[in-house]
């Protein structure tokens, strides 16, 4: 089945210690990216990446990092994670970068609280 | 920060009545799109246009897109209650590390039986 898989779908941490959110997809898509939602904000762009070892930020990428070293995989890491990042995450891909007709295709989500 | 504002927020109607969810912004997009979203998932594509002026119909949902490219709108015809949940939309703005996307701050659609 043609998915986009996160993990965990739930997390509960503390500030300050580090984490890693997981996302890979099986559709061989060349665009993947990182999206956090907030009640009033909507969804916002954290970083893309339009393929292997080629990422941008996005809107709001401060405090975030991220990586891709392989098509499939796209990580996002919270170095020092603090309340204000308390939120609920997406991982997206969709199968070319420049198409306008991108359909983007999301994970199920990842519910984070920082304490 | 590009802004999509969309209107209204939240959105309660009966069986059968139309609506209409608008999405503006002050900039100039290469492309926008609507989603739909349940509790509990991710959004799902509804409609992709590209080109100003476009209207695209999707059985009772009609899009169209600003001649100027800036804004959008969704009708609803007949609305049913599976048709409940939050509308977004999203411009993608051309970088040549990819497209960077702003999506709106949704519409929430409830549908009363």
């Amino acid at each position: 089945e043609a998915q986009v898989t996160q993990n965990p779908r739930y997390l509960i941490t503390v500030t300050g210690k580090k984490l890693t959110v997981t996302c890979s997809q099986n559709m061989n898509h060349e665009y993947m990216s990182w999206y956090r939602q907030d009640p009033g904000l909507g969804l916002r762009q954290i970083y893309y990446s339009m393929n292997v070892e080629v990422t941008d930020k996005g809107d709001v990428p401060e405090g975030y990092k991220v990586s891709r070293k392989e098509k499939r995989n796209f990580p996002l890491i919270l170095e020092s994670p603090s309340p204000n990042q308390t939120s609920l995450y997406f991982c997206a891909s969709s199968q070319f970068t420049y198409s306008s007709y991108n359909e983007q295709f999301f994970g199920p989500g990842t519910r984070l609280t920082v304490l | 920060t590009q802004l999509l504002e969309q209107s209204p927020q939240f959105l309660s109607i009966q069986e059968g009545e139309n609506l209409t969810v608008y999405c503006n912004s002050s900039s100039v997009f290469s492309s926008l799109q609507w989603y739909r979203q349940e509790p509990g998932e991710g959004p799902v594509l509804l409609v992709t246009v590209v080109t100003g002026g476009e209207v695209k119909k999707l059985k009772r949902l009609t899009f169209q897109f600003g001649d100027a490219r800036k804004d959008s709108s969704l009708h609803i015809t007949a609305a049913q209650p599976g048709d409940t949940g939050l509308y977004l939309c999203a411009g993608a703005e051309y970088r040549l590390t990819g497209n960077q996307f702003y999506f709106g701050t949704g519409t929430s659609l409830t549908v009363i039986p």
